[in-house]
């Protein structure tokens, strides 16, 4: 079975921290994603992956970098973080060609205090 | 920029009977691609069913079914015979060739026994 795993369900951060999400997936799948979740916005692009070390910036990158050193995991980092970055993330990844996520994570609710 | 549109942020539904959500959408291309994504409450995002601009037959998947209006820029899912098992939240994609997914806000549908 198919997986997409993120480390925390639930994190709770100070301002000014530096945050890294986790998320590994068991697929040998090329592309990986970081969408941010908010009420009322659906899902925005943070930063898309189509192989190790090779990134594209989505809609909303600012505040936010990632990492993708291995094929299998790819780490979004929040360089100072700030409560409007208290949100739901969600790591997805897909095959082949083409920027539609095919598996998710269950998601990562991030606060920010 | 193209933008998808729910108008109904909540739904209900009572088991057993049909429901349909609404999605419409802003484009100028002809070429593209639709998705209805289904998130359960505390659960991965999954998805439900895709159509293919080019395409005039509606997209149906077991109980879901899509009616595709291209002239009109709508797109909305009807589940028949709802389960308890439906209740989620429902998310109307876009996405033109190789680029980005453009997700709705959702709609939160809620089914009753």
């Amino acid at each position: 079975d198919v997986k997409v795993t993120q480390s925390s369900r639930y994190l709770v951060k100070r301002t000014g921290e530096k945050v890294f999400l986790e998320c590994v997936q068991d697929m040998d799948h090329e592309n990986m994603f970081w969408y941010r979740q908010d009420p009322g916005l659906g899902l925005r692009l943070i930063y898309f992956s189509y192989d190790v070390k090779m990134k594209e910036k989505g809609d909303i990158p600012e505040g936010y970098s990632v990492s993708r050193e291995k094929k299998e995991r790819f780490s979004l980092i929040l360089e100072s973080a700030s409560t409007n970055q208290t949100s739901m993330y969600l790591c997805a990844s897909s095959e082949g060609q083409g920027r539609q996520p095919q598996h998710f994570g269950d998601g990562t609710r991030l606060s920010i205090l | 920029a193209q933008t998808v549109t729910q108008s109904q942020p909540e739904m209900s539904v009572q088991e057993a009977e049909t429901v349909t959500l609404s999605c419409t959408y802003d484009t100028s291309e002809s070429d593209y691609y639709l998705f209805w994504y289904k998130q359960p409450p505390s659960r991965q995002m999954i998805l439900v069913i895709r159509q293919e601009a080019y395409k005039q037959q509606n997209a149906t998947e077991n109980r879901f079914s899509v009616n595709f209006q291209k002239a009109a820029k709508s797109f909305s899912l009807k589940i028949s015979d709802s389960q308890l098992g439906d209740a989620a939240m429902y998310f109307c994609a876009y996405r033109r060739g190789n680029n980005d997914m453009r997700f709705g806000a959702g709609t939160r549908l809620t089914v009753k026994p």
